[in-house]
């Protein structure tokens, strides 16, 4: 079966320092792998992807994640947390050989960043 | 439009009435996803349309449950003699491509309707 495993309800962390918000996946076929931010009131909005090649994606407000098919982690990464991060991080996969419609979601990680 | 657009934003319902969402996805889109997330919770599936086309339906959790999407654009998410455990955050996304296809096309979501059954 299609999952998506976010180990931490919460992370907190200083502003300036770095980031990681854990995201483990476990899919029976060669993933593709997202992360969304969730605002309050707002819908989720896309940050970055996982398609092929380069394991280190870039996405956007200067987030990165890492592709590790050996551990199946897709860890979301930023060097300099900002306050104005803090919001609810969703990890998702999409399986490339079946359900081609289906994203598959994380629970949600609350990425609290302090001043 | 520049976003997908879903109506209401908050709907109130006692348990038993009939409920309505609707889903204005971004023009041309051709993909189109119902989301329930429940409070603290990720997104949970529940159907896909691709144009008019109802292709998987596999997520709606009871028969009071409908979608529809007639003309291939705006979507409509109906819920029947709603009870205490519907209430949830509906999201609709949608997408540029087709699913099977292109499964790397991003979904943008709306804002979502948030249901509270009492």
């Amino acid at each position: 079966a299609q999952s998506v495993a976010q180990p931490e309800d919460q992370v907190n962390v200083a502003e300036g320092n770095p980031l990681t918000v854990k995201c483990t996946y476990s899919v029976s076929g060669n993933p593709y792998l997202f992360w969304y931010v969730q605002y309050p009131n707002r819908g989720l909005q896309f940050l970055l992807k996982y398609i092929t090649g380069d394991n280190l994606v870039k996405g956007s407000y200067g987030f990165e994640a890492e592709f590790n098919k050996s551990q199946t982690s897709f860890h979301l990464k930023k060097p300099s947390a900002l306050v104005s991060d803090s919001a609810l991080y969703f990890c998702a996969v999409r399986d490339r050989s079946r359900d081609f419609n289906k994203f598959y979601f994380g629970s949600g990680t609350k990425l609290n960043v302090k001043p | 439009g520049a976003g997908v657009s879903q109506s209401p934003r908050y709907k109130v319902a006692k348990r038993g009435q009939d409920v309505a969402l609707r889903c204005d996805p971004i023009s041309g889109h051709v993909s189109l996803f119902w989301y329930q997330q429940a409070l603290g919770q990720g997104p949970e599936f529940l159907t896909y349309f691709q144009n008019e086309a109802q292709l998987d339906k596999s997520g709606l959790p009871s028969d009071r449950f409908f979608a529809e999407r007639p003309e291939g654009s705006v979507s409509t998410l109906k819920i029947q003699r709603t009870q205490q455990e519907d209430s949830a955050v509906y999201l609709c996304a949608s997408s540029l491509g087709l699913s099977g296809s292109s499964g790397a096309n991003v979904l943008t979501f709306g804002a979502g309707s948030r249901l509270t059954v009492l």
